[in-house]
């Protein structure tokens, strides 16, 4: 299995343009987990899927963000306008339902917002 | 609400030295615990993980914790540090419920090996 598969790896991006994150789960898992990392805030859980339909978007920090999951498939994580402060690796992470059974995480996005 | 806090933002070990990496837990039901590795440039590659089976866990590259719910602990452990292992750690915790899998992520302990 390629495991969690994210894109780009890497995005620049000017202030007030729109960003869209990527994300295809391992194939047969029903949870789909959005993390954003930085260094004052660590790993923050900005939103999360089970069989395609959100959960708990709770910590997605304001409007500009929206999360889709169309399919079970693949998954996008999108910010507009962009702002400095939205620089962070974003990590896509997904897991099969069973308790207690951990999550396998992609490499990350790392956004930077100029 | 489930919590976890990792003591200790950075620790140095030398080469070869005992590595102990400390985690408390907070939780009003019984959890399910985890350590995870992030190496630089990388995501989160799970360790271990204790789901209420034997209290001491063992996970890849030597690892292993010990799950102590007097003390609401999950310290990770390695008898010999190698130079491999520097990366940073994380403890997480879920609750033990059906169909809950949301973690929560403590803070991240960076582990420096000295040569």
């Amino acid at each position: 299995d390629a495991g969690v598969i994210q894109s780009p790896r890497h995005e620049v991006t000017e202030m007030g343009q729109e960003v869209t994150l990527r994300c295809k789960p391992i194939s047969g898992h029903d949870y789909l987990f959005w993390y954003r990392q930085t260094m004052m805030r660590g790993l923050e859980l900005l939103i999360y899927f089970n069989n395609n339909v959100p959960i708990d978007d709770s910590g997605m920090p304001e409007d500009r963000f929206s999360a889709k999951m169309p399919n079970a498939s693949f998954s996008t994580l999108k910010i507009q306008p962009s702002e400095p402060r939205d620089s962070a690796v974003y990590f896509c992470a997904s897991s099969l339902y069973r308790v207690g059974g951990g999550y396998t995480f992609g490499s990350g996005t790392r956004l930077t917002v100029v | 609400a489930q919590s976890v806090t990792q003591l200790g933002s950075h620790v140095s070990v030398s080469e070869g030295a005992l590595v102990l990496l400390r985690c408390n837990y907070s939780s009003s039901v019984p959890p399910y615990l985890f350590w995870y590795v992030q190496y630089p440039n990388q995501g989160l590659q799970l360790l271990l993980k204790y789901t209420s089976a034997a209290t001491l866990v063992k996970g890849i590259n030597g690892f292993e914790a010990e799950f102590k719910k007097s003390e609401t602990s999950f310290h990770l452990t390695k008898p010999s540090a190698h130079m491999s292992d520097a990366a940073e750690y994380f403890c997480a915790v879920s609750d033990a419920q059906v169909g809950n899998e949301k973690l929560t992520f403590g803070t991240g302990t960076r582990l420096t090996i000295i040569p």
